[in-house]
């Protein structure tokens, strides 16, 4: 696998169930993002993990939990949710280290909340 | 609230004509303005950058025209292909911090015809 991956690609889920999204980078990354993808609406950021600390939660309901077990893996724990929570879930990385901090997009996780 | 307006929402372009989509931004302490593409199905991937220090950053086809007084910055395609049907995003970089945090645009849908 290269790159970053992210399972599962598609998720129907209904209001009083619990998944969990799946990120891997094999990059060498040292910086993990979730964003969300909504049909005309810009990207927007909800979680960023820097050395496997959580360094930013922009204002994200309590019904999503970040997990960053080490810095190659991310997950999003999703429960309760609402209709209104169907999107594109991207996960991202880029090294902090080095130049301009080029993120790496997955291809998401298409979900939807019936 | 910090924001990047991106403009237009849609484009339509003949084969061999020129793209151009626009960028504007609201706070000065950016450092950073990638452009970013995205096709169906994918994550968006780092298309081009540039850093506001210069004007105009070309890439192939690819043209990022930069005007700090303006706080704009806008992307040409030349020669547009079909290939080139996507959406695309522009996005900006805050100085301050290292998280890598980028601020996206609401994204250009662009579909070249034939």
């Amino acid at each position: 696998e290269t790159g970053v991956t992210q399972t599962p690609r598609h998720l129907v889920m209904g209001m009083t169930n619990k998944k969990s999204l799946k990120c891997e980078q094999h990059l060498g990354h040292n910086a993990m993002y979730w964003y969300k993808q909504s049909a005309k609406k810009p990207l927007e950021l909800m979680f960023v993990y820097n050395f496997k600390e959580q360094t930013e939660n922009n204002s994200v309901p309590s019904r999503f939990s970040p997990e960053c077990p080490n810095s190659s893996h991310l997950f999003l724990h999703l429960h309760t949710l609402q209709p209104e929570d169907s999107a594109l879930y991207l996960c991202a990385s880029s090294s902090l280290r080095t130049g301009d901090n080029e993120q790496f997009f997955g291809p998401g996780t298409r979900l939807t909340v019936l | 609230q910090q924001q990047v307006k991106q403009s237009p929402q849609s484009l339509i372009v003949q084969k061999g004509g020129i793209s151009i989509i626009n960028c504007a931004y609201e706070n000065t302490a950016f450092d950073y303005f990638p452009w970013y593409q995205q096709f169906p199905g994918k994550g968006p991937a780092l298309l081009i950058a540039i850093r506001p220090d210069v004007s105009e950053k070309k890439e192939g086809r690819f043209t990022i025209s930069f005007n700090k007084s303006a706080k704009q910055f806008s992307l040409h395609i030349m020669d547009s292909q079909p290939g080139d049907s996507a959406t695309y995003f522009c996005a900006a970089r805050g100085i301050s911090g290292n998280t890598g945090k980028l601020l996206f645009g609401q994204g250009t849908t662009l579909q070249v015809k034939p």
